[in-house]
């Protein structure tokens, strides 16, 4: 596609469960990024890939939260047993190669934990 | 404590008028430095980048400069227009923009009245 792609757009799920969410990132983009919004908060920084390098996994606030790459490509974020404070919009990310060229964002998925 | 700060959550000008969005930063290792703009239900767009050697970067009615010692940006839109209604977040990253761990602001809400 021509953007990055993320899904589900939408997701509500009950507190406890688990939940993965996809990001294609634009063809060739080595750099895949992760971040979420939290209502009424700028954007968090989770995790970062680039090319075949080990992931800086920084940001990942909790040992609930993880994320592949497979093939250096489709990203796949999964958070486990879900919590409240979980809700938020997951921002998937990607670029050429780094912060230095052009990040593209996709539209966010927008996670409600009840 | 907030890295990024963006201290007016909202701003309202006239179209056709300077719009001023201000940024302040806390962390002296921070060299590299990017504004985005968010539509609602939309994904950020990168809108132009600055390198802590520079002191200013213009791009069309966008420009972004930079000082250093005040450990502050700012993003000027001349003139505005109605579509640049939007929320703007500053962000920032240190090692010259080679990690994925930009750190943003908690963005201002623009609106441009025609």
């Amino acid at each position: 596609g021509a953007g990055v792609s993320q899904s589900p757009s939408n997701k509500v799920t009950e507190k406890g469960k688990d939940v993965e969410l996809r990001c294609d990132p634009i063809s060739g983009h080595t750099a895949l990024y992760w971040y979420r919004q939290s209502l009424g908060q700028g954007l968090e920084f989770l995790i970062y890939f680039q090319g075949n390098s080990a992931p800086d996994k920084s940001g990942l606030p909790s040992d609930r939260f993880s994320a592949e790459r497979t093939g250096g490509s489709v990203s796949t974020l999964t958070i486990q047993r879900t919590q409240q404070e979980d809700s938020a919009v997951y921002l998937c990310a990607s670029s050429l190669s780094g912060l230095r060229n052009t990040i593209y964002f996709g539209e966010g998925s927008w996670l409600t934990v009840v | 404590d907030q890295q990024v700060k963006q201290n007016s959550p909202s701003l309202s000008v006239q179209e056709g008028r300077i719009s001023i969005l201000n940024c302040d930063y806390t962390n002296s290792m921070f060299d590299y430095f990017l504004w985005y703009k968010k539509y609602p239900a939309e994904g950020p767009t990168f809108l132009i980048s600055i390198s802590s050697i520079k002191d200013k970067n213009e791009d069309g009615r966008f420009t972004v400069f930079l000082n250093k010692s005040a450990k502050h940006l700012s993003l000027h839109i001349v003139p505005s227009q109605p579509g640049d209604s939007a929320v703007y977040f500053c962000a920032a990253s240190a090692n010259g923009g080679s990690q994925g761990n930009l750190i943003f602001g908690k963005g201002t809400k623009l609106s441009v009245k025609p």
